[in-house]
């Protein structure tokens, strides 16, 4: 199975700065066919299942607000909130999209400092 | 506007069965592959089990020939069949939505979930 590990494990950042959070997984979910990235990214707000924010690494998921930027290849990605506002308070878990079976990373908790 | 319901959860004892169903609407449900997702605090996020809007069937290995995963396209519903539960089968089931007719492994739409215990 890959397994995926995100970094930090929780992460506390201001209102209105840059939240950083990565993801590395054990091999490369990038399919060279194609050469797409099979990486998403979901937010889980308490109480709430997750939401979908990212997929194929960059793609932005219709209604996502453009401050969530997914980037990365092959092993190592990035989910970066350009400028933290209250609502994006949650944790954050990645996921690949690969091969079966599907693997999430352990989640990363954001707080606002 | 796609909604998931999920029913079925409940508390059962080790070596019993349950029976989780989702209901689908708000979209083409048979184009669509279709997933059980369960999380649990220690464990976190878990994939389960996938079926193609054809009927395709994909299980993770700890539920393997435990589990059976169906749908009726003509119901727009999927169900669980779950046996041989076991303590770590203790978790909230979601259903999701994939992203096309064929597995994209990515999770569109999630349901609210249901929680699933075992325990004697």
């Amino acid at each position: 199975d890959i397994v995926m590990t995100q970094s930090p494990d929780s992460l506390a950042v201001s209102l209105g700065e840059r939240a950083t959070i990565n993801c590395k997984s054990s091999q490369s979910v990038l399919y060279r066919s194609s050469n797409k990235n099979y990486l998403a990214w979901y937010q889980q707000k308490p109480g709430q299942p997750p939401k979908l924010l990212i997929y194929w690494a960059s793609t932005r998921e219709s209604g996502v607000p453009d401050r969530f930027t997914g980037s990365g290849s092959g092993t190592d990605f990035t989910l970066t909130i350009s400028s933290l506002q209250a609502e994006d308070v949650a944790v954050y878990y990645c996921q690949q999209h690969y091969t079966t079976p599907n693997t999430f990373g352990q989640g990363t908790k954001l707080e606002i400092k | 506007e796609v909604q998931l319901v999920e029913s079925g959860g409940g508390l059962v004892q080790p070596g019993g069965s349950l029976r989780l169903s989702c209901a689908a609407s708000g979209f083409t449900f048979s184009a669509y592959a279709m997933s059980w997702v369960r999380q649990t605090p220690g464990k976190g996020l878990e994939w389960v089990s996938a079926i193609t809007g054809s009927g395709n069937t994909y299980y993770t290995d700890s539920v393997k020939g435990r589990f059976t995963l169906s749908r009726d396209n003509s119901k727009n519903t999927m169900s669980l069949q779950m046996n041989s539960l076991r303590v770590d089968d203790t978790a909230v089931y979601y259903c999701a939505q994939e992203g096309a007719e064929a597995r994209m492994g990515y999770f569109q739409h999630w349901g609210q979930g249901t929680l699933v215990t075992v325990s004697s």
